[in-house]
């Protein structure tokens, strides 16, 4: 069966510093995967998805960045943290790319910027 | 334009009643499909239901049932026999045909189920 790996679960980080977030998907190959943000009280949104090793689409103009360096590896980073950076990020992935095709999350990183 | 709007922020309802979910979605693609999703305090994200554009019957999975009108393109979500469980954030989302890389999601309604 297909799983989804996130961590880490809970990170602070300081202003200006950089960030790494992980996302692993084990058991399918090829998967689409996706990079959303949650602001407190807020809903999802899409930051990144990505449906190929390097090929990654951004949603939004933000100091984030991310990276797909394996099949089934998803990367989120940042050189410099600012405090709008804060929220809890999902990982989630799906096989394909069809209307009815649902996604499948990680358990989330809850990131605080301070 | 914002495509998946939810406006009820938060509910309340009673255990054993039913709720309704309310949202409503905006698209030039006659080919789609809405998703609902339930988020519980631990912040992880549970897949519900689906409805497809082209689906005759309204889609249904045990106690939730999806009312799907499509002329006034809104795809409610209905909850029968609340339970205190139910209580979380309630996402409604939609991925297009032309664009089926990206599920879009609204900002959610929270439910609170009271004894």
């Amino acid at each position: 069966s297909q799983t989804i790996h996130q961590w880490p679960a809970t990170l602070v980080q300081p202003v200006g510093s950089p960030l790494s977030l992980e996302c692993t998907v084990e058991g399918t190959s090829n998967p689409n995967l996706y990079w959303y943000r949650q602001a407190a009280g807020r809903g999802l949104q899409l930051l990144f998805y990505s449906i190929g090793i390097d090929q990654i689409s951004s949603e939004v103009p933000q100091n984030l960045s991310a990276s797909r360096p394996q099949d089934r590896q998803f990367i989120l980073s940042s050189k410099k943290l600012l405090l709008s950076d804060s929220g809890f990020y999902l990982c989630a992935w799906s096989a394909e790319t069809d209307i009815n095709e649902k996604l499948f999350f990680g358990s989330g990183t809850q990131l605080s910027v301070l | 334009a914002q495509k998946i709007t939810q406006t009820q922020p938060g509910m309340f309802v009673q255990e054993k009643e039913a709720v309704t979910l309310d949202c409503t979605y905006d698209t030039s693609d006659p080919s789609y499909g809405l998703f609902w999703y339930k988020q519980p305090s631990s912040g992880e994200m549970i897949f519900l239901i689906y409805q497809g554009s082209y689906d005759q019957q309204n889609a249904t999975e045990g106690r939730y049932s999806l009312n799907f009108q499509k002329a006034r393109k809104s795809a409610n979500l209905v909850i029968s026999a609340s339970q205190l469980g139910d209580s979380a954030m309630y996402f409604c989302a939609m991925r297009e045909d032309h664009n089926t890389d990206k599920l879009i999601f609204g900002t959610g309604t929270r439910l609170q189920v009271f004894p």
